[in-house]
């Protein structure tokens, strides 16, 4: 089945690159998706990426993808306190389904 | 443009007990989700509906759980009778008709059963 991996818990200073990883199972995903859930709050849609490429930026964001590897990437550049949050990854596969990693928690310290 | 509106935000029920979340999703949205996220985890789907018709209720326990999207727009989750292990945060998402498939996603109903 899909499954998606990422490492749990990311700690940071203020100001410096953060980069979080992200590995699937599933050949066949068509878009990668980066949310961002703050406490309490549902997810929100950072970024997206389609399978054909492999980087994109968006302002502070880049996320890069290494299909042959299956390993997503998203580096917030000059990162906030704001910015400390939990990242999920996630992937399209069949029918529209999203399979989410289990979150990648950042701590931003000032 | 509202988001998409859930309701509770918080519920608190002792077990064997029935419970209901409501989920507006934005307008036009054709699709609707229902995920679970348990503590320290991803959501899981738990159904998916176009319009009015449920696509995907694979992973929805039909022993307990129910969902229901009568008129294509407002959805209600249902749940009786809740086990502790039910516990968890419900998530709604609504996306438009597109090959992005972008899920906007709604605050959530925090679930604890005592």
């Amino acid at each position: 089945g899909e499954d998606v991996e990422q490492s749990l818990f990311l700690s940071v200073r203020e100001g410096d690159s953060s980069v979080i990883n992200c590995t699937y199972t599933d050949s066949s995903s068509t878009y990668l998706y980066w949310y961002k859930q703050e406490p309490g709050a549902g997810l929100q849609l950072l970024t997206y990426i389609f399978s054909n490429m492999d980087m994109k930026q968006d302002q502070r964001l880049t996320v890069l993808l290494n299909k042959k590897d299956k390993h997503l990437s998203l580096r917030i550049a000059d990162t906030q306190t704001g910015d400390s949050a939990i990242y999920f990854c996630a992937e399209r596969g069949g029918y529209s389904t999203l399979t989410f990693g289990k979150g990648t928690m950042l701590l931003v310290s000032p | 443009e509202a988001g998409v509106v859930q309701s509770p935000r918080y519920k608190i029920i002792e077990k064997k007990q029935p419970v209901a979340f409501w989920c507006n999703p934005i307008s036009g949205h054709n699709t609707l989700y229902w995920y679970l996220q348990n503590l320290g985890q991803g959501p899981e789907l738990l159904i998916r509906y176009e319009n009015e018709e449920a696509v995907d209720d694979s992973q929805l326990p039909k022993d307990r759980f129910s969902a229901e999207r009568l008129k294509g727009v407002d959805s209600t989750l249902k749940i009786q009778p809740a086990e502790l292990g039910d516990s968890a945060v419900y998530l709604c998402a609504s996306s438009p008709d597109d090959q992005r498939n972008e899920q906007f996603f709604g605050p959530g109903t925090r679930l604890t059963v005592l």
